[in-house]
C-alpha cells in the first residue's frame, strides 16, 4: 500500500536548539499533509493542516511561530519545533490522504522528540 | 471534536473474537466509519471502513447498525500482536479533511 515515510523516528536535542521532522509521500502526491502531537497516554491531536505551496492552518493553540511547516513540493512536508523545550517533548506524527488507487489516510512512523 | 464514543479498555483472549463497540449517534448520511489502530509508538494503521453495509477485509470485520449510530469491529482470532489502541472515527470519504481521533479503545491481548 501507500506509504508515508517520516524521519528521524528518534530525535534528542538540547532546549534551545530548533528540530526539523520530514513527512515523505513515496509513491503517491499530496497536496495536503497533517501534522500530529501526541502526549503519552493520550490521544492525538492534530496541530496544523500543511498545504502544498501555501500557508499552513493551525489548529487553536498551536503557535506557528514555534511550529513552522513548509510543504515545498506534492511529496514533502517539514515540521521545525523552533527553540525546542522540554514540554515540547513528544511524538510527532504526520498523515497524508492517498489518491487514486491510494485513497485513504496514511500515517508516518512518527517522531519521538525528546527536550534535555 | 470526535463524534464517536468507545470504552476506554478492553481484554481479549488469545484466539478469540475481538469485539470493540463505538457509538456514533450524530453520524451524517455522507459520514464513513473507519477504524484505525495505533501500535506503541507507532503511527496509526488503518484497518477497515464502510458507510452502511457490513465490511469485511484480511485485517477484520465491520459491522454498522442498521440506524448507523453504532458499529462493532471485530478481530476474528486475536494474536497478541492485536494488541494495540483501537480509534472509530467517523468522516466523510471524500476531501482532505482530517481524522479527528477520539480517546480510542485500549485492547490487551492475553495469552
Amino acid at each position: 500500500g501507500a506509504v508515508v515515510s517520516q524521519h528521524p523516528s528518534r530525535v534528542i536535542c538540547k532546549s534551545g536548539t530548533s528540530v526539523k521532522i520530514e513527512c515523505r509521500s513515496l509513491d503517491f502526491q499530496a497536496t495536503t499533509m497533517f501534522w500530529y502531537r501526541q502526549f503519552p497516554k493520550q490521544s492525538l491531536m492534530l496541530m496544523a493542516t500543511s498545504n502544498e505551496g501555501s500557508k499552513a492552518t493551525y489548529e487553536q493553540g498551536v503557535e506557528k511561530d514555534k511550529f513552522l511547516i513548509n510543504h515545498a513540493s506534492l511529496t514533502l512536508s517539514t515540521l521545525t519545533v523552533t527553540s525546542a523545550h522540554p514540554e515540547d517533548s513528544s511524538f510527532y506524527i504526520c498523515s497524508a490522504f492517498g489518491q487514486g488507487r491510494h485513497r485513504g489516510a496514511f500515517f508516518g512512523q512518527g517522531t519521538r522528540l525528546t527536550v534535555v | 471534536d470526535a463524534k464517536t464514543t468507545q470504552p476506554p479498555s478492553m481484554d481479549c483472549a488469545e484466539g478469540r473474537a475481538a469485539n470493540l463497540p463505538c457509538n456514533h449517534s450524530t453520524i451524517s448520511g455522507n459520514e464513513y466509519v473507519y477504524w484505525y489502530r495505533q501500535i506503541h509508538s507507532q503511527g496509526p494503521q488503518y484497518i477497515i471502513h464502510g458507510l452502511k453495509n457490513n465490511e469485511t477485509n484480511e485485517m477484520a470485520s465491520l459491522i454498522i447498525t442498521e440506524d448507523r449510530k453504532s458499529s462493532t469491529l471485530i478481530l476474528p482470532h486475536a494474536t497478541l500482536r492485536d494488541t494495540a489502541v483501537y480509534y472509530c472515527i467517523v468522516r466523510v470519504a471524500t476531501g482532505n479533511t482530517p481524522l479527528v481521533f477520539g480517546k480510542g479503545t485500549r485492547l490487551s491481548v492475553i495469552a
